[in-house]
């Protein structure tokens, strides 16, 4: 495969569920991302790890946590999510590190997420 | 701070051209330009570094005026391919990246 993967593709859980977002890059880039986007918002970064090491949490609620365990792969673990919590997650990587915010973004085709 | 894109939304023939801006409150290094296509991922379009430079792609440019902080992206004869929504991305001189508001573009036949 190339580019940015992610899986599932849809995903329905209830408030007290806990499940798992996946996110493979096959680019060798060193920085990958999550984001969410919501209907009639734009989109929000939550995370960005550089190398491994995450650099960036943008006020994201602890029932989202990041985990990179490698370059390649990226999650997101979820734990008693707010129906609010509903959205399209992204997943992006990028060829440097944080420093190189002038480089391109390769996205994912994107988790929905229904929180019920 | 997200910047704020306008207009919100557009709808356009095909043919006709479109102006898209992008204006940031905060002093910007770069600027990107992102497409995304309904139920799809944004794609990359083109990055405008701090200098003032213009970009094109095709039909597509975009300027980066640093002094105002903002940028336009040009559509020219647009094409039914074009129709999606437009993000622009910008990075602070604080190296905080914000993806704006977002531009919807409909073009019809």
């Amino acid at each position: 495969e190339t580019g940015v993967t992610q899986t599932p593709r849809h995903l329905v859980m209830g408030m007290t569920n806990k499940k798992s977002l996946k996110c493979e890059q096959h680019l060798g880039h060193n920085a990958m991302y999550w984001y969410k986007q919501s209907a009639k918002k734009p989109l929000e970064l939550m995370f960005v790890y550089s190398l491994e090491e995450r650099v960036e949490n943008n006020s994201v609620p602890s029932r989202f946590s990041p985990e990179c365990p490698n370059s390649s792969h990226l999650f997101l673990h979820l734990h008693t999510l707010q129906p609010e919590d509903s959205a399209l997650y992204l997943c992006a990587s990028s060829q440097g590190g944080i420093a190189g915010r002038t480089d391109t973004q390769y996205f994912g085709p994107g988790t929905r997420l229904t929180v019920l | 701070q997200q910047p704020v894109q306008s207009p919100q939304a557009v709808i356009l023939r095909e043919g006709e051209d479109a102006v898209i801006n992008c204006s940031s409150s905060k002093a910007l290094y770069s600027v990107h330009w992102y497409r995304q296509k309904h139920g799809e991922a944004p794609v990359f379009l083109m990055i405008l570094l701090k200098g003032g430079e213009q970009k094109g792609h095709e039909k597509i440019s975009a300027s980066f005026n640093e002094k105002k902080q903002q940028s336009s992206l040009y559509l020219t004869a647009s094409q039914l391919s074009y129709s999606g929504t437009y993000f622009c991305g910008t990075t602070n001189t604080g190296n905080q990246f914000y993806f704006g508001t977002g531009t919807s573009l409909t073009v019809i036949p």
